[in-house]
């Protein structure tokens, strides 16, 4: 079957480094993606690896490791406008699964 | 270049009604997505679009739930009879390259 599972929320101070985590379990795997959702907004695009390793972009990274079925979201420097939801998903065959999002709360 | 466009932005309507809800797409995306948010959760997908042929439906409930897309650019997706779980906000996307999607505002429908 197919399941993927986050953390339902965290908290983390302005300034601060946070790492999010995402697992999966797919029998058809085409790539991971992580989406940030603003409460009342659209989900905009953040990062894709369809490959193992770490993917930097600015103050976002996203690592994948498809034998461990496994990613994760570090965000870096963070800002009172990171306060969001990130959804984690995964593509498999044409379609995205997403997670049900991890609910990121900064703090001055 | 002008995002993904949908209206209505808000739809209340009680249980039985009937409702429809629009999706312009962004210029030249050929794949179109309609994604159902319930409260707290991450979208599901309801059905997807290559041009205007149905690529993956397999989550629309069909005896109430439908959608087209006649000339492969706007779509319209229907409830009829809505009920009280369809209450949730329905996501429009598109892409060029089935890979990174940009989703429209959505529209949040409450049913009462």
């Amino acid at each position: 079957g197919q399941n993927i599972d986050q953390p339902t929320e965290m908290t983390a101070t302005e300034g601060a480094i946070v790492q999010i985590n995402c697992t999966y379990q797919t029998s058809g795997f085409n790539g991971l993606f992580w989406y940030q959702q603003h409460a009342g907004e659209a989900p905009t695009f953040l990062s894709y690896n369809v490959l193992d390793g770490l993917e930097e972009k600015g103050r976002f990274s996203s690592f994948l490791s498809r034998s461990k079925g496994y990613s994760y979201l570090l965000l870096k420097e963070l800002q009172m406008k990171d306060s969001a939801s990130y959804l984690c998903a995964f593509l498999s065959g044409y379609a995205l699964n997403f997670g049900k999002g991890t609910s990121l709360l900064v703090t001055p | 270049e002008a995002g993904v466009a949908q209206s209505p932005r808000y739809k209340i309507i009680e249980k039985r009604q009937s409702v429809a809800f629009w999706c312009n797409p962004i210029s030249g995306h050929a794949t179109l997505y309609w994604y159902q948010q319930i409260l707290g959760q991450g979208p599901k997908l309801l059905i997807q679009f290559q041009n205007n042929g149905v690529v993956d439906d397999s989550q629309l409930p069909k005896d109430r739930f439908s959608a087209e897309r006649l000339k492969g650019v706007d779509s319209t997706l229907k409830i009829q009879p809505a009920k009280l779980e369809d209450s949730a906000v329905y996501l429009c996307a598109s892409s060029w390259d089935s890979y990174e999607q940009y989703f429209g505002p959505g529209t949040r429908l409450t049913v009462t």
